[in-house]
């Protein structure tokens, strides 16, 4: 079964750091970009970070500097080290797997989220 | 960068009503759309990619249609299971981003 499990979420302090981590299984993990998608409690869905098959790496204005993806295929893991941490950060983190259908992009496969919540 | 809009922000619609929810983009972006569906306390859903073509085990019900800046998905006939929030995407290559848009409600009246 094709699958993705975050981990890592919780509780931290306005500008503390936080490592989220996603497991993949079911597929070759070493073939897909990943990403990372945060959801604010109500709120819609945020695009956060990309990695590619090659470990390019790409982020959206609002966490450029302060967040850097990852990945380890030989251990079928991606990564998401969170650093200077802000309330708006609180959200839901998805990890997703993302494809090419077409010569179209979207993510097929989601995991089912890590909660982090950035309060004092 | 290109924006997307989405309307209506929410919906209340019977049974078995034809429901549509457009989604609009600040630019051209030919047909490089999809579609999800998030129900409530759930993860969301890949329904629709490239404008039009269903992802493998969505109902037909479901449809996608559109090009350029606007694009609609279409529900043909609401039924219960359908209440969810829907999101349009668009995917950029240069420089490579995601953006999604800000979401439609649906629920059943």
């Amino acid at each position: 079964e094709v699958q993705l499990v975050e981990s890592g979420g919780g509780l931290v302090q306005p500008g503390g750091s936080l490592r989220l981590s996603c497991a993949a299984s079911g597929f070759t993990f070493s073939s897909y970009d990943m990403h990372w998608v945060r959801q604010a409690t109500g709120k819609g869905l945020e695009w956060v970070s990309a990695i590619g098959t090659a470990g390019d790496t790409y982020y959206p204005g609002s966490v450029k500097g302060r967040f850097t993806i990852s990945r380890e295929n030989a251990k079928n893991s991606l990564y998401l080290q969170m650093n200077s941490l802000r309330a708006g950060d609180t959200a839901v983190y998805y990890c997703a797997r993302g494809v090419w259908s077409g010569y179209d992009y979207a993510f097929d496969i989601w995991g089912q989220g890590t909660m982090v919540t950035v309060s004092s | 960068d290109i924006q997307m809009t989405q309307s209506p922000s929410s919906l209340s619609a019977s049974v078995g009503d034809r429901v549509t929810i457009t989604c609009r983009a600040s630019q051209g972006i030919s047909n490089y759309l999809a579609w999800y569906q998030q129900k409530p306390g759930k993860v969301p859903k890949l329904l629709i990619y490239a404008a039009s073509t269903l992802q493998s085990g969505v109902p037909s019900r479901f449809s996608g249609s559109g090009s350029g800046t606007d694009f609609t998905l279409t529900i043909s006939s609401l039924q219960p299971e359908d209440v969810a929030t829907y999101y349009c995407q668009k995917y950029n290559s240069a420089p490579r981003r995601i953006t999604f848009g800000p979401g439609t409600k649906v629920d059943i009246k």
